[in-house]
Order: structure tokens, then C-alpha cells, then sequence
């Protein structure tokens, strides 16, 4: 895939499982954050996103929460499937108009 | 499919080169986002354009330049290539200038040789 030789986190689970993947972000004027998905060969989809003004919000089968005291941010995964193998990022909006993406975690699914 | 429409898919070309990727923005979108995916920095935003004006610049080389038009379709144009630019380029889309969901296209896979 697109991110082989990046070192990336790597996460294997059983399908059936329930993921968790973590992501830091640095700075804490970020206001607003967004989970991508990115399959091989494919561009980041996005999954879910959340405000810097919530805990946490939940989607299908996906929940995001929000730790601001110390900068961190979790995506879960309920049930995980064979099509959620992909790299996960997490996006981080400076109130403003970029975007700051984390390196990404490679979620293997185990049929 | 996200509704960005990104072309050539892929592109191979010899250093010293110049070349040009476009990007069609979803139906209403008025930003365009242009980031760089490569295998040793991950994904690394370059350059926003809101409605034909640069909005935002990221870690975009000298070399490297953008537009966006009057029919808000974008390209970047990328010169003097060099082996280190070889990577994935994606065009993402929003509606507003910023802080909001971005749709990315598939990709434009640049190969210097």
C-alpha cells in the first residue's frame, strides 16, 4: 500500500473485535478534528469528525473521543470487519484552514 | 466516489521535468485543498485555494505552485522535479474556507525517474 516503509503503528484484531485506535495531536488551539480512512490505492475517506467543544460522537458502528487536557484523541471501531483494514489518520483543524494529519495506524482485520 | 475528480492517475516523468495535476472540486465546493502523500513524511498539506484566491500555504516547495480558476477546478504545478518528489498527490474539496469535512479524490501517483 500507498504507506509501505512509513513506520506506522500497526493494530491487528480479530474480526468481531472492537478497535481502538489512538491518536496525539499538538496543539491545543485545534478546534475541530476528523478520522479518515484510507484504503490502498484509494484517498482518505472521511469517517468521523468531532468539535473541540464535545467529549465524544458517535457514529455507525464508530465513536471518537476527545481528551483536550492531554491532546489525545480515540477512534473505536465496534464489530470490526474485514473492510475496515485500511490506515486510519487523525486530522487536526487549526481554527483556520488547514489541516494537520498524524502519520497514521495500519488496522489489519483477522478473519 | 467523493466527487473529486483528480487526473492523470498516474504520471512518470524524468527529473527537470515540469508537470501538471488537476483537480475538479465537488459540485458546490469552493475550496481546494492540495496535499502530498509520500512514503518517508506521510500526508502533508501544501496549499488551499477558496473560490480563485490562495487561502492557506502549508510545506509547498518554491518549485511547486497552484491556481485555481474561474470554474474552481485547481492544478498544481510542479517543476524542476526531482527523485524526492516522487508521491502521491491528492486534491481534497470543502464547501467553506475551512474547518469543515474535506472530500478527497483518488490520487495522482507522480514517479520521477
Amino acid at each position: 500500500g500507498e504507506n509501505v516503509g512509513l513506520h506506522l503503528p500497526t493494530l491487528s484484531v480479530q474480526e468481531g473485535d472492537n478497535s481502538i485506535i489512538n491518536c496525539a495531536y499538538s496543539n491545543s488551539a485545534s478546534d475541530y478534528f476528523i478520522w479518515y480512512k484510507q484504503e490502498s490505492g484509494k484517498g482518505p475517506q472521511f469517517i468521523i469528525d468531532i468539535r473541540s467543544n464535545m467529549d465524544k460522537r458517535q457514529g455507525q458502528r464508530v465513536t471518537v473521543l476527545l481528551n483536550k487536557t492531554v491532546k489525545h484523541l480515540s477512534l473505536q471501531i465496534a464489530a470490526t470487519q474485514p473492510g475496515d483494514s485500511a490506515v486510519y489518520f487523525c486530522a487536526e483543524n487549526i481554527s483556520g484552514n488547514q489541516f494537520y494529519f498524524g502519520t497514521g495506524t495500519s488496522l489489519t482485520v483477522i478473519p | 466516489d467523493s466527487g473529486v475528480t483528480q487526473t492523470p492517475k498516474h504520471l512518470i516523468t524524468a527529473t527537470g521535468q515540469r508537470v501538471t495535476l488537476r483537480c475538479s472540486p465537488r459540485s458546490g465546493d469552493l475550496s481546494v485543498y492540495w496535499y502530498q502523500q509520500s512514503l518517508d513524511q506521510g500526508l502533508q498539506f501544501l496549499i488551499q485555494y477558496y473560490n480563485g484566491e490562495e487561502r492557506a500555504k502549508g510545506n509547498i516547495l518554491e518549485r511547486f505552485s497552484a491556481q485555481q480558476f474561474p470554474d474552481l477546478h485547481s492544478e498544481l504545478n510542479l517543476s524542476s522535479l526531482e527523485l524526492g518528489d516522487s508521491a502521491l498527490y491528492f486534491c481534497a474539496s470543502s464547501v467553506g474556507q475551512g474547518g469543515s469535512e474535506a472530500f478527497f479524490g483518488q490520487g495522482t501517483r507522480l514517479t520521477v525517474v
